[in-house]
């Protein structure tokens, strides 16, 4: 089975500052997707950015980029340049090629000080 | 274009009692699921759709039932609610394996 690890519950940082929010996940697929969710206080799920498997390159999104490293099954999230609106529980999701459905972390709570 | 509809938003319910949570997507998604979200244990994915008529169990199906009688809608349904169902419910769709799911807003339950 399917399995996403979030290791650190919360974090902080300082506004302008950037942020690396860590993700493991276990799989034997070799075809795969990866995707790192927003819940603001809101409690809407907000999709963030998303990875292939099968590409080398990270993907990114304006502050927001990835270091996926498929050997060591690890999909980290970089902000770069925190605002205060990016205070939220943030979630990597994974899914395979095949199947429907997501396999989500337990998530990281990103506090944004002044 | 609405995107994915939950109702209601929040409910209060007492044991035993039965309702049903809808979900539609105006998006023509063939993918459809329900997750239920606890504290410090993410989201769980309770049933999932890959097509109308078509509907599978995911992790924590048991007292939830659901069907897709068409594309757009997939209501999940609490048979006989326990104090262990108070969570948070998402709905979500997406078009294809390939991309991310699109969420519904969320309905907060709270069985007394």
């Amino acid at each position: 089975a399917q399995t996403v690890t979030q290791s650190q519950p919360e974090m902080s940082v300082q506004e302008a500052e950037t942020v690396t929010l860590s993700c493991t996940y276990d799989t034997s697929e070799s075809d795969y997707y990866l995707f790192w969710y927003k819940q603001p206080p809101s409690r809407q799920m907000i999709l963030v950015i998303r990875q292939e498997a099968y590409k080398q390159q990270n993907a990114t999104e304006n502050r927001f980029s990835v270091n996926f490293q498929k050997a060591a099954k690890s999909f980290s999230l970089k902000i770069s340049d925190s605002q205060l609106g990016d205070a939220a529980m943030y979630f990597c999701a994974y899914r395979t090629g095949t199947a429907s459905k997501l396999t989500f972390g337990t998530g990281t709570r990103l506090q944004v000080t002044l | 274009n609405a995107g994915v509809t939950q109702t209601p938003k929040f409910q209060v319910l007492k044991t035993g009692q039965s309702m049903t949570l809808q979900c539609a997507q105006d998006m023509n998604h063939e993918y459809m699921s329900w997750y239920r979200q606890d504290p410090g244990m993410g989201l769980r994915l309770i049933h999932y759709s890959v097509g109308a008529g078509i509907t599978d169990q995911g992790e924590v199906p048991n007292g939830y039932n659901v069907s897709r009688s068409t594309t757009e809608d997939f209501p999940l349904r609490l048979l006989s609610a326990a104090p262990s169902q108070t969570s948070v419910y998402f709905c979500a769709s997406s078009y294809s394996n390939l991309y991310g799911y699109t969420f519904g807003s969320g309905t907060r339950l709270t069985v007394v």
